[in-house]
């Protein structure tokens, strides 16, 4: 059981390059998320999916798609990178009625 | 939106000493969550609180909701070196909802 996956670790890109980050997990879990974490920010929402082919914008959504074609995956594309990107970005999954996100380890983005 | 404000921003203290972390609102809240984070990891659950007034022990770890659900409080009693990290709480805003709103987090560092 290996919980909440994300690859790659770290990433650079160049601006206006696109990427997608991918993120899986195998507990089976319907509601998935990325979040951003920024210095002096927390972690702000950017999408989530509450179960294969149904995802919905967070907090800060622009310049980022998702989608869920299964329950295990969810991946996150940026279509054309920018410096204001550059974050950490964390993958989360939770079952339904319990409190609990699971986190995946992060991936470091660096947009230059 | 549902803000939540976390203070101190930054703690650095000595090991053996005692130490609170608040988390505030002006909204309530269904539940709220303390996650602890270590660099270069995702944030891991120390515990979920869900009815006012309600007081958890985990070991030197305290957490304590609000009567009115919207606020918490963690407080560490004789820090060791290990407990250094950064703790962020979040809101979940209804029961059914799987999203949570997280504060912008309380850096520790506890000095040997």
């Amino acid at each position: 059981n290996a919980g909440v996956t994300q690859t790659p670790k770290f990433q650079v890109l160049k601006t206006g390059q696109s990427m997608t980050l991918q993120c899986a997990q195998d507990m089976n879990h319907e509601y998935m998320s990325w979040y951003r974490q920024d210095p002096g920010m927390g972690l702000r929402l950017i999408h989530y999916s509450v179960g294969a082919g149904i995802t919905d914008q967070g907090e800060v959504p622009n310049g980022y798609n998702v989608s869920r074609s299964t329950t295990e995956d969810f991946p996150l594309r940026l279509l054309s990178a920018a410096p204001s990107q550059t974050s950490v970005y964390f993958c989360a999954s939770s079952s339904p009625g319990a409190h609990t996100q699971y986190f995946g380890p992060g991936t470091r983005l660096t947009v230059l | 939106t549902q803000l939540l404000k976390q203070s101190p921003q930054f703690l650095s203290i000595q090991e053996g000493e005692n130490l609170t972390v608040y988390c505030n609102s002006s909204s309530v809240f269904s539940s709220l969550q303390w996650y602890r984070q270590e660099p270069g990891e995702g944030p891991v659950l120390l515990v979920t609180v869900v009815t006012g007034g309600e007081v958890k022990k985990l070991k030197r770890l305290t957490f304590q909701f609000g009567d009115a659900r919207k606020d918490s409080s963690l407080h560490i009693t004789a820090a060791q070196t290990g407990d250094t990290g950064l703790y962020l709480c979040a809101g979940q805003s209804g029961a059914g909802s799987y999203q949570l709103t997280f504060g912008k987090g309380t850096k520790l560092s506890v000095i040997p």
